[in-house]
């Protein structure tokens, strides 16, 4: 069970757009297509951005999206905001009925 | 209002064994999955384990397979992790958090502090 593979940090100009990568296996994705994406600041709890690999739960900003390909879900976040600068990371239901984390990605907002 | 709240942590020694406890309200308990989650402080989210609405079905990570026990009382809306044989690599803030469903974790608790040290 080793985690998603995901760039340690990113980093964009105020309304540039920035994508952030989360790799791993066929048995890491699943058959469920369950991806997710959360932000977090410091010293907060995980907040939900992206679920089901490009859903988005109504109160988050349509800045965000989501998508995937083969073994790689992605998280775009377009017109870049300072209060984007978090931590992000995926996750995914495996096929065994687990559920694995990415390492994080620091977005930093220059 | 939803909320998850999380109690029972605290210092253990290694070897030792601790039981989390988990209060939902303000949903109904009884037909969500849930979660625990965990984080060292300044480290990354790590998945430990999984128990489906009514308790029948559970999973864990590797790392706490055959230590852990995840369980819930749905007349209590509380969801439990007993941690036996802790080591001092499972010192982190443990997480509960709601599955929406489909692995959509919309709700955590703040979270509670366990550590482990001699």
């Amino acid at each position: 069970q080793s985690a998603l593979t995901q760039p340690a940090s990113v980093s964009g100009s105020p309304g540039q757009s920035i994508t952030i990568s989360c790799s791993g296996t066929s048995s890491d994705f699943g058959s469920y297509d369950h991806v997710s994406w959360y932000q977090q600041h410091p010293g907060r709890v995980p907040k939900v951005m992206i679920y089901e690999v490009s859903k988005r739960p109504s109160a988050v900003s349509d800045r965000f999206s989501g998508s995937k390909s083969g073994n790689t879900a992605s998280l775009t976040i377009s017109g870049l905001q300072a209060e984007d600068e978090a931590d992000y990371y995926c996750c995914s239901r495996t096929n065994s009925d687990t559920w694995v984390f990415g390492g994080g990605t620091k977005l930093t907002v220059l | 209002e939803v909320q998850l709240v999380e109690s029972g942590g605290g210092l253990v020694q290694p070897g030792g064994s601790l039981r989390l406890s988990c209060a939902a309200s303000g949903f109904n308990f009884n037909n969500y999955w849930v979660h625990w989650v965990r984080q060292v402080p300044g480290k990354g989210l790590v998945w430990v384990s999984w128990i489906n609405n009514d308790g029948t079905t559970t999973n864990y990570a590797d790392s706490v397979k055959g230590r852990f026990t995840i369980s819930r009382d749905n007349a209590k809306n509380t969801l439990y992790l007993q941690m036996n044989s802790l080591r001092v690599e499972d010192t982190a803030i443990y997480y509960c958090t709601r599955d929406a469903p489909h692995s959509q974790f919309d709700f955590w608790g703040q979270g509670t502090l366990v550590s482990v040290s001699s």
